[in-house]
């Protein structure tokens, strides 16, 4: 299975900082991978897909990039509704993979 | 309203069985793949099982492999998780999610999330 592998697994950032996580695969998935963002007691909500298309309705301080292994999401200006968990997740195999998460915390 | 409603959690001893159920509404529910997803107290999503819109392919995690099966019935709108020889490590909020392709083809997403069932394994 391929495994997906999120950093940092947290951070703590102010309202307005540029905040970037990365998610590396295991092996090459070329651009065949999702953000979701998660916030407590909720499910995961639906953000991007091959690796930098945003999903209709999500905000464009939100924006991802990378293929292969590594990509990245970034967050250009951080808005108080944005602390909340993110995950990646491969959509190359059918055997579908998240990464561990990554936390982002108000500091 | 396109909905994912989870049912059929509870609390069950090591070594049982329990049967999850998904009841979709809103959409053509046999356009889509369907997928288990879990999730831990305090943990990271764990991706469980994936069906296809026919049922022709379907796809494990390891964990899971050989213990759960799942199922779906086009005619009734609903997806099933069939969980056997269950271990405490299975505790766990299990969510229904639909899997949506998009527009140009080829890329795969989760774009609807039901609230999640609850699992708990414990004697």
């Amino acid at each position: 299975d391929i495994q997906m592998t999120q950093s940092p697994s947290s951070l703590s950032a102010s309202v307005g900082d540029r905040v970037t996580i990365t998610c590396r695969a295991s092996q090459s998935i070329s651009t065949y991978l999702n953000w979701y963002q998660q916030k407590p007691g909720k499910a995961p909500k639906f953000l991007i897909y091959a690796a930098s298309t945003l999903q209709s309705g999500v905000p464009s301080r939100f924006s991802g990039s990378g293929s292969g292994t590594e990509f990245t999401l970034t967050i250009s200006s951080l808005q108080p509704e944005d602390f909340a968990t993110y995950y990646c997740q491969q959509n190359y195999r059918t055997v579908r993979t998240f990464g561990q998460g990554t936390k982002v915390e108000i500091k | 309203e396109v909905q994912l409603v989870e049912s059929g959690g509870g609390l069950v001893q090591p070594g049982r069985s329990l049967r999850l159920s998904c009841a979709a509404s809103g959409f053509t529910f046999d356009d889509y793949a369907m997928h288990w997803v879990r999730q831990a107290p305090g943990k990271a999503l764990e991706w469980v099982s994936g069906i296809s819109w026919n049922s022709g392919n379907i796809d494990y995690a390891d964990s899971v492999k050989g213990r759960f099966a799942i199922s779906r019935d086009n005619a009734k709108n609903s997806l099933y998780l069939q969980m056997n020889s269950l271990r405490a490590e299975d505790t766990a909020l299990y969510y229904c999610t639909r899997e949506a392709g998009a527009p140009e083809g080829y890329y795969y997403y989760m774009d609807v999330w039901g609230k999640g069932t609850t699992v708990t394994v414990s004697s």
